[in-house]
């Protein structure tokens, strides 16, 4: 049972265009939701994060929408640069209640900004 | 930021002999490590939890006997791949988590492991 559904698998996006990447949890225990960039051959690095008692976080050029409701959590990276050209994750964990901070990967959103 | 140093970064092995992959935690204690695998476009999959003094917790599905894991301190994790075989060629990559709710995760650059 994958408990973090995100979509698309893949996105093409224009430089300076917009890129909306979506994720779906199941379980409403998580409390932390980071997205994370992967280069090919290196590790993921941290972008954002955020916790389910704020609806939008932004740093930079990126920005969290979070759904508590809806159970959904977006990343918008706007102003898209080939540089930003990467594998994309989202992520969740229960970090309250004595948990291990074990996080819960999506499948990943593979991002190309044509130039 | 916190730094998370993984090593090597690629190591090519002959088919039945043992691995050892490194993952320091620069500067912070990490009572909590992970380690991951991960597949050509695929997620990262968690094959275990590293828990600093006492026995590694595994996955459903993961051998513990062919995925040794010690973490003697509260800095260093090290990933053994006993009795490698092809198909244990993949990308491992360990993270360490700064601990508290929200507590940020840092990755290491990865590992390539080819077993020829």
């Amino acid at each position: 049972q994958q408990q973090v559904k995100q979509s698309p698998q893949s996105l093409i996006v224009q430089k300076g265009g917009i890129s909306i990447i979506n994720c779906a949890y199941e379980n409403t225990a998580f409390d932390y939701f980071p997205w994370y960039q992967q280069f090919p051959g290196k590790g993921p690095a941290l972008l954002i994060a955020i916790r389910p008692d704020v609806s939008e976080k932004k740093e930079g050029r990126f920005t969290i929408s979070f759904n508590k409701s809806a159970k959904q959590f977006s990343l918008h990276i706007m102003d898209s640069q080939p540089g930003d050209s990467a594998t994309y994750f989202c992520a969740a964990s229960m970090d309250s209640g004595g948990s291990n901070y074990k996080l819960t990967f999506g499948k990943g959103t593979l991002l190309t900004v044509n130039p | 930021g916190a730094v998370v140093s993984q090593h090597p970064s690629w190591v090519i092995c002959k088919s039945g002999t043992s691995v050892k992959i490194e993952c320091r935690s620069l500067d912070f204690q990490a009572t909590t490590m992970f380690w991951y695998r991960q597949f050509p476009k695929q997620s990262l999959m968690l094959m275990a939890t590293s828990n600093e003094g006492s026995k590694a917790t595994y996955e459903q599905g993961v051998e513990k006997d062919k995925f040794l894991i010690n973490h003697a301190s509260l800095t260093l994790s090290t990933l053994t791949v006993t009795s490698a075989h092809p198909e244990d060629s993949s990308f491992y990559i360990c993270s360490a988590r700064k601990t508290g709710v929200g507590g940020e995760a840092f990755f290491g650059q990865g590992t390539r492991l080819t077993v020829v």
